[in-house]
């Protein structure tokens, strides 16, 4: 079974800084990925998602994130954050093929933007 | 219409009552899932429903009863319920089940066992 990692547990910015949001997977096979953000109050939104390709995807309010194979990885980057970012952001990673092909979410990262 | 929609957005019960969460899409999408979230948690795969037929139960108690009346709608019937069953209970749904496609989530119910 598949397993995602999320070492941030709680990352707090000052508007303007650079974010990087950590996100590791353990599978033997290939992989979807998936970053999801839950703002405050609200639902679970997708913001980029990763299938096949170019391994450095682009989603909407300019976020991107960069798969990296050789790491299992597939950080979460923005380069200057605004207040509006404070929320709770998944990775979640699913299996390409098999039966299993289910969502695993990582644990969250909470991430705070200080005006 | 990329909208998934679940009624009610609380709901509190007693461990003795009988209640029911719905939760509709207008999609088209053909693969439905009931997750649970408790708070700062990720959410946690409950049930999976695959063209109208139940396809994983991610061994959850028997007090939740999953029902898929057709395509558009997906019920969480509950009963004898316990006060660590208070969470966060999400409604997704996808073209495809699994991880193919993008899952587009429910605002939730909010579920207090009292």
């Amino acid at each position: 079974a598949q397993s995602v990692s999320q070492h941030n547990h709680h990352v707090i910015l000052s508007e303007a800084a650079s974010l990087e949001l950590g996100c590791n997977y353990s599978y033997g096979g290939t992989v979807n990925l998936f970053w999801y953000v839950q703002y405050p109050g609200q639902h679970l939104q997708l913001l980029l998602k990763y299938f096949s390709g170019d391994p450095l995807v682009k989603g909407i309010k300019g976020f991107e994130a960069e798969f990296i194979k050789s790491k299992f990885s597939f950080n979460l980057r923005k380069p200057s954050v605004q207040w509006s970012d404070t929320a709770e952001y998944f990775c979640a990673v699913s299996p390409s093929s098999g039966s299993a092909r289910q969502l695993t979410f990582g644990s969250g990262t909470q991430l705070t933007v200080l005006p | 219409d990329t909208e998934v929609t679940q009624t009610p957005k609380h709901l509190v019960m007693g461990m003795t009552n009988k209640k029911s969460l719905k939760c509709e899409q207008h999609m088209g999408h053909r693969a439905m899932y009931w997750y649970k979230q408790k708070a700062k948690k990720p959410p946690e795969l409950m049930f999976v429903y695959s063209y109208e037929k139940l396809s994983i139960n991610e061994s959850v108690p028997s007090r939740f009863s999953p029902e898929c009346p057709n395509s558009s709608l997906l019920n969480l019937h509950l009963h004898a319920l316990q006060p660590e069953d208070s969470a966060l209970y999400l409604c997704a749904s996808s073209q495809r089940t699994g991880g193919l496609d993008e899952q587009y989530f429910g605002p939730g119910t909010r579920l207090t066992v009292t």
